[in-house]
């Protein structure tokens, strides 16, 4: 059972567009929401990230967005160029047994492949 | 500074073959995870440890073994490999950057292949 939705599996988008996408959740625990980047041969790198106690964050041309009412939250990409093309993931952590912090196990979305177009 | 070290980058198993794939970090992070990632199915956990001594199971731990004897070395067994274990594996470790904000840090994987 995927309890992080993501959507949409592939996007393509032109250069200077806006890229959106989009993920929900159904556990209610999740208090952390990160993206992560990845790109072709390489491990994920955190993006930006969000707490349910605010609804946007924003990080130069990147922003999520998050309806805590509705579960969702979503990755905005402004002006998005080239070099953003890569895969994207959402995530969602709860807290981990005996952590300090309580925000490492993260629970994935299946991904979206972005291609930024010229 | 090297950050998270996986090896082997790539290999290919026969099924029943067992192996141990390394996971070493050099920034003194406590906790650190393996995830699988597999197409349509983005990552998984597996296991991971919150510190030297103590381990716990992810989403998907069957058949794989994890210890942790120290802070830097988490290495993640299989014990008999399988078809199904065909994935691409990703060590990460795991510090606090910021107020609330967590950060993975994820080596660069390893490809295997189980025949």
């Amino acid at each position: 059972q995927q309890q992080v939705k993501q959507s949409p599996q592939s996007l393509i988008v032109q250069k200077g567009g806006i890229s959106i996408i989009n993920c929900a959740y159904e556990n209610t625990a999740f208090d952390y929401f990160p993206w992560y980047q990845q790109f072709p041969g390489k491990g994920p790198a955190l993006l930006i990230a969000i707490r349910p106690d605010v609804s946007e964050k924003k990080e130069g041309r990147f922003t999520i967005s998050f309806n805590k009412s509705a579960k969702q939250f979503s990755l905005h990409i402004m002006d998005s160029q080239p070099g953003d093309s890569a895969t994207y993931f959402c995530a969602a952590s709860n807290p981990a047994r005996g952590s300090n912090f309580g925000n490492e196990k993260l629970t994935f979305g299946t991904g979206t492949r972005l291609t930024i177009i010229p | 500074n090297a950050g998270v070290t996986q090896t082997p980058k790539f290999q290919v198993l026969k099924t029943g073959q067992s192996m141990t794939l390394q996971c070493a970090q050099d920034m003194n992070h406590e906790y650190m995870s393996w995830y699988r990632q597999d197409p349509g199915m983005g990552l998984r956990l597996i296991h991971y440890s919150v510190g030297a001594g103590i381990t716990d199971q992810g989403e998907v731990p069957n058949g794989y073994n994890v210890s942790r004897s120290t802070t830097e070395d988490f290495p993640l067994r299989l014990l008999s490999a399988a078809p199904s274990q065909t994935s691409v594996y990703f060590c990460a470790s795991s510090r606090q950057t910021g107020i609330y904000v967590t950060e993975a840090f994820f080596g660069q994987g390893t490809r295997l292949t189980v025949v």
